[in-house]
């Protein structure tokens, strides 16, 4: 059974500042998924990715495979990006996430 | 191409009564997933399915709780005889199937049951 732990839990900044997600696993995995959870609830796919480092807007995301650790960074952060950050590992030889509990970001202008 | 779809938004059921959820994949997705979120905790995996199969219920509570997804039609999950602990918003989210698990969430029931 996969674990999955991120941290912060809760993480207060103010707008602009540079944000840090971090994710880390105990088995290996097929790949790592990054998700957005707005306040009213609705869930949005970031990034899926199994290697290396992938970018999107003020996203970036980075895994390290040999580490079973995942980051999820946020540059000139904006009070819209306020909400909780989910990762989640997807294990070898099925399809199945096991989710970690969620950073709650809030971004104070 | 609509994303995915699901209905009730929200659900009411007094104890006893059963719960019937709808979720209708992104077009040309052939697989779905169920996620529990119980309040103030993190999703949970419940069910995968693709049409006309069951692949992975490992994460279903054995009483009550069933799930399908038809050749035809939205892919249902079901909970009998609900008790206040099923209240929760439940996901379900689906992929293509081929080339890459990226998942795509859909908005959600949030079950209240009273």
């Amino acid at each position: 059974k996969n674990e999955v732990e991120q941290s912060p839990q809760n993480l207060t900044a103010q707008e602009g500042e540079f944000i840090t997600i971090n994710c880390s696993y105990s088995v290996g995995i097929s790949a790592l998924h990054w998700l957005q959870q707005h306040p009213g609830g609705g869930i949005v796919s970031l990034f899926m990715l199994s290697s290396g480092k992938k970018k999107h807007g003020r996203l970036i995301a980075t895994i390290n495979i040999q580490e079973k650790h995942s980051s999820l960074h946020i540059t000139a952060s904006h009070p819209r990006d306020s909400a909780v950050y989910i990762c989640a590992a997807e294990n070898f030889g099925n399809e199945k996430l096991t989710f970690g509990t969620g950073t709650r970001l809030t971004i104070i202008p | 191409n609509a994303g995915v779809m699901q209905n009730p938004r929200h659900l009411v059921r007094r104890r006893g009564q059963e719960a019937r959820l709808r979720c209708s994949p992104m077009k040309g997705h052939s697989h779905v997933y169920w996620y529990r979120q119980l309040p103030e905790e993190g999703l949970k995996f419940m069910v995968y399915l693709q049409k006309e199969n069951i692949i992975d219920e490992s994460g279903m509570p054995k009483e009550r709780f069933s799930a399908e997804f038809p050749k035809e039609g939205p892919s249902i999950l079901r909970i009998q005889q609900v008790v206040r602990g099923d209240s929760a918003a439940y996901f379900c989210a689906s992929s293509p199937g081929t080339g890459t698990n990226e998942q795509y969430f859909g908005p959600g029931t949030r079950l209240t049951v009273t």
